[in-house]
């Protein structure tokens, strides 16, 4: 079925240290792969996304990397910071013709300075 | 500037009630979609809308119905709210990217 994990739930990191997610996604017809991230009590806000015929994005501090092959894709956050605090939800698209999302189940990242 | 409101941001009521939870959204987007977040399961699609008075199921669909009369404005309604359904609803709207609304915190008592 349609499945997306995301690894790991929790992650603390102190200011300065890099952040790694990883997401596995079920269906190798998926080609489009946003991550989302969510502060305490906000709504979620896409940070960056990447489709299926690009290995690797980078917009400043935040990269993501797809390896079709595989079935999985990762969020990188380098020089993290205290503002980075928050919830990461990556996800995946189903379906043809009209492309829904499924979510992976979220990571918590806290950046301690 | 980009806006998804949605009609409430807390609302409390009582098992066996009807409880009506509306979307707005001003981008004149085709997609509109409902989610529950609870802690541990991330988002989880209840039903979505890529047209007027069209509607699919998403994955989680018991005890929910929608409408979509108007573009801008997507509905979604429990029909006999249980304590099960309490949770945080979270609206979107897309044309590619999905844009969230500020959500609507539900506690069914």
């Amino acid at each position: 079925g349609e499945n997306v994990e995301q690894h790991p739930s929790t992650l603390s990191v102190q200011e300065g240290d890099s952040a790694v997610i990883k997401c596995t996604y079920s269906d190798s017809a998926s080609n489009y792969f946003p991550w989302y991230k969510q502060e305490l009590g906000k709504r979620p806000q896409l940070i960056i996304d990447i489709r299926s015929n690009v290995g690797e994005k980078k917009d400043q501090r935040i990269a993501v990397t797809l390896n079709k092959t595989a079935k999985h894709f990762s969020l990188h956050i380098t020089e993290t910071q205290p503002e980075d605090s928050a919830v990461y939800f990556c996800a995946a698209s189903f379906g043809t013709g009209f492309q829904k999302l499924v979510f992976g189940t979220g990571t918590r990242l806290l950046v301690s300075p | 500037d980009v806006k998804v409101t949605q009609s409430s941001r807390y609302l409390v009521k009582r098992t066996g009630e009807k409880v009506f939870l509306e979307c707005v959204q001003d981008m004149d987007h085709e997609n509109m979609f409902w989610y529950r977040q609870d802690p541990g399961l991330g988002l989880r699609l209840i039903y979505f809308s890529y047209d007027v008075k069209m509607k699919e199921k998403g994955d989680i669909p018991e005890g929910y119905s929608v409408s979509r009369e108007k573009k801008e404005r997507f509905s979604l309604i429990l029909e006999s709210a249980s304590t099960n359904q309490t949770s945080m609803y979270l609206c979107a709207s897309s044309m590619m990217e999905q844009f969230f609304g500020p959500g609507t915190r539900l506690t069914v008592l």
